[in-house]
């Protein structure tokens, strides 16, 4: 079983849709959890970083921990085309180097 | 505000050839530095993380060297590159302070092995 799990998608949305981005872990451990955002052929880009359990609220950006459930969400209000990218879920636990990365969901924001 | 140089952007090699990619960061200092391999529709592999000048950790065995000759700066070098050591590098910095532990990453460089 790998740490992370992240649906690979594609998934395709109409612009002004909510869309939803989901990532499950199995490390316990992990305590720190964060959501990259990355366009083609570019580096990723840090969008959220949140620590444990809740919500964190980011203009558009919500990102969730359910830390019982070991899964993280992060929803995007009111889609736009230039929200099409991949997007990374990543968590690490406190201490040590090393920060696991989801394989990415590529999403596409259809005007 | 930090900023994070790597070149080149792109690279093709043949299989055998040496490599040398190089990573800059400005705006900090004493950074935590990662290289990472990005497949594709796979997700980030460390390969090299570093917490300070001559100080490398390997996570993953292969033919694959770093090194870190100045507080600001990480190379990653191969003696020979392999067919599998094509795809994505990115280079990462996190600030090396306790409860900080978000990385932003560099521009990368597709590597190509011919």
């Amino acid at each position: 079983q790998k740490e992370v799990e992240q649906d690979p998608g594609p998934l395709s949305v109409p612009e002004g849709a909510i869309v939803s981005l989901n990532c499950t872990y199995s490390n316990s451990a992990f305590q720190y959890f964060m959501w990259y955002r990355q366009y083609s052929r570019k580096g990723p880009e840090l969008l959220m970083y949140t620590y444990s359990s809740g919500n964190k609220e980011d203009g558009r950006f919500t990102a969730q921990v359910d830390k019982s459930s070991k899964y993280i969400s992060l929803f995007i209000r009111d889609s736009q085309p230039s929200d099409s990218a991949t997007y990374l879920c990543a968590m690490r636990n406190t201490g040590g180097f090393k920060t696991i990365f989801g394989a990415g969901t590529r999403l596409f924001v259809k005007a | 505000s930090q900023t994070i140089h790597q070149w080149p952007a792109t690279l093709v090699q043949p299989v055998g050839s040496p490599l040398s990619l190089e990573c800059t960061v400005e705006g900090t200092s004493n950074p935590n530095l990662y290289w990472y391999r990005q497949a594709a529709g796979r997700g980030l592999q460390l390969l090299f993380y570093s917490v300070g000048i001559g100080q490398i950790s390997s996570e993953v065995p292969q033919n694959l060297s770093a090194s870190r000759p100045q507080d600001r700066q990480f190379i990653l070098s191969s003696k020979k590159l392999l067919l599998s050591d094509s795809g994505f590098y990115l280079c990462a910095w996190s600030v090396n302070q306790g409860g900080s532990y978000e990385q932003y990453f560099g521009p990368g460089t597709r590597l190509t092995v011919t």
